[in-house]
């Protein structure tokens, strides 16, 4: 069954570093997203992405967040300037964007930020 | 704005015994809800998802949900686990089935002992 991979599985960064978050979409899919989970807490929907813009964003994803799809497989998240609260999960995830499909999500990457 | 409540942050137990883990939402005209599943060093699969019709609702793993409208509930249920059940479980809400942006509760980490 296809999936969507994520790398690196861990990364840490110092304070104040750009960092990127790399994901391949399952191939088929259209619609990106981008959630995060900050230890012990909720799964957060950070940014969706569809037809090369972003179509949806949380109050999280501020100007230190970006994302891009460069390739027609890969699908990055790119924060700025790294701060001690982004240490979190990364999940990436994609979708077919049909009625009643559902979101695949990655394994997810480790960002600590020290 | 839709949220979730999911009351137990563990439930223990043994090996072959039933298992209800609770998930209560915020009232919405039209809801969709969702259960994942995070094995460990593993993304989020999903499990099951109620979006219109019979309020049970079957996913894989042996694992249904009931949709009970009157008390905005949504628990999860087996009636004999396993050891490999073992995971952290979300439920989630969205506004729609395919949606950008699921709402997801803090999570229920079931432990099956033997």
């Amino acid at each position: 069954e296809p999936e969507v991979t994520q790398t690196p599985s861990h990364q840490v960064t110092q304070m104040g570093q750009e960092v990127i978050l790399r994901c391949v979409p399952i191939s088929n899919h259209l619609y990106f997203y981008w959630y995060r989970q900050i230890l012990g807490q909720k799964v957060e929907f950070l940014v969706s992405f569809y037809n090369n813009e972003i179509s949806e964003k949380s109050e999280i994803f501020d100007d230190q967040f970006s994302v891009e799809r460069p390739d027609g497989s890969n699908f990055t998240l790119k924060i700025r300037s790294t701060k001690l609260e982004d240490s979190a999960m990364y999940f990436c995830a994609s979708s077919e964007g049909s009625y009643n499909s559902p979101l695949h999500f990655g394994n997810g990457t480790r960002l600590t930020v020290t | 704005a839709q949220s979730v409540t999911q009351l137990d942050s563990q439930v223990p137990v043994f090996e072959e015994a039933p298992v209800e883990l609770r998930c209560n939402y915020s009232s919405s005209v039209s809801v969709y809800l969702f259960w994942y599943v995070q094995y460990p060093n593993q993304g989020l699969q999903l499990l099951l998802k109620y979006l219109s019709g019979s309020t049970l609702v079957k996913g894989i793993n042996g694992f249904e949900a009931e949709f009970n409208k009157s008390q905005t509930s949504f628990h999860l249920r087996k009636p004999s686990v396993h050891i490999s059940d073992t995971a952290e479980y979300f439920c989630a809400v969205s506004d729609g089935p395919s949606t950008d942006k699921l709402i997801f509760g803090t999570g229920t980490r079931l432990q099956v002992f033997p």
